[in-house]
């Protein structure tokens, strides 16, 4: 079965602190991509940040990087100098085929002031 | 230019209607999904289009759900004799092509509520 973690359900970081959300996923397929999403209140999904399996280097869109350990089958996402706007549901996702997401079931961030 | 739109915002309904969600899709992305966001999980994928044909419908959780997609556009996803456990959000998603190259855009769901 292929299967995404997320084994934190909630967390919480101090403005201006770094964060890490856990993720860790299970395929047999090779060649795959792997999403962080963000959900805010809103409701409105929206891309974080993008991995190619391929690619043994760490994607990073400025304070968001990921730690992708394709053996382990893990993809962290850091958060570095959090934001207050950084407060919602984050989701990490793959595809390991062409066209269907598979999620996890979110953690909540939480920035405090 | 616009994103997904996705109508009514919010539903409430009483058990054993019929609903009607609606989905536009950013212009001239052929391929469309629905998933179904459950309180406490992820996404859950329901159904596929690419162009009005509906290649994957596994996810489809039974018979009384149901959708279309008409002119390469606007989707419904019809849910007959809603029950209680249909209470979700229902996200669409729309991207320029079917292949993993393509990011999903996701609209801001439909929270329906089956009283």
């Amino acid at each position: 079965a292929q299967t995404v973690t997320q084994s934190q359900p909630e967390m919480s970081v101090q403005e201006a602190e770094t964060v890490t959300l856990s993720c860790t996923y299970d395929t047999s397929e090779s060649n795959y991509y792997l999403f962080w999403y963000k959900q805010p209140p809103s409701r409105q999904m929206i891309l974080v940040i993008r991995q190619e399996a391929y690619k043994q280097q760490n994607a990073t869109e400025n304070r968001f990087s990921v730690n992708f350990q394709k053996a382990a089958k893990s993809f962290s996402l850091k958060i570095s100098d959090s934001q207050l706007g950084d407060t919602a549901m984050y989701f990490c996702a793959f595809i390991p085929g062409t066209y269907k997401y598979i999620f996890g079931t979110g953690t909540r961030l939480k920035v405090l002031a | 230019g616009a994103g997904v739109s996705q109508s009514p915002s919010n539903k409430v309904t009483e058990k054993g209607k019929d609903v009607e969600l609606r989905c536009d899709p950013i212009s001239g992305h052929t391929a469309l999904y629905w998933y179904r966001q459950s309180l406490g999980q992820g996404l859950e994928f329901l159904i596929y289009f690419q162009g009005n044909s509906a290649p994957d419908k596994s996810g489809l959780p039974s018979d009384r759900f149901s959708a279309e997609r008409t002119g390469g556009s606007v989707s419904t996803l019809t849910i007959q004799r809603t029950q209680q456990e249909d209470s979700a959000v229902y996200l669409c998603a729309s991207s320029l092509g079917t292949s993993n190259l393509y990011e999903q855009y996701f609209g801001p769901g439909t929270r329906l509520t089956v009283t």
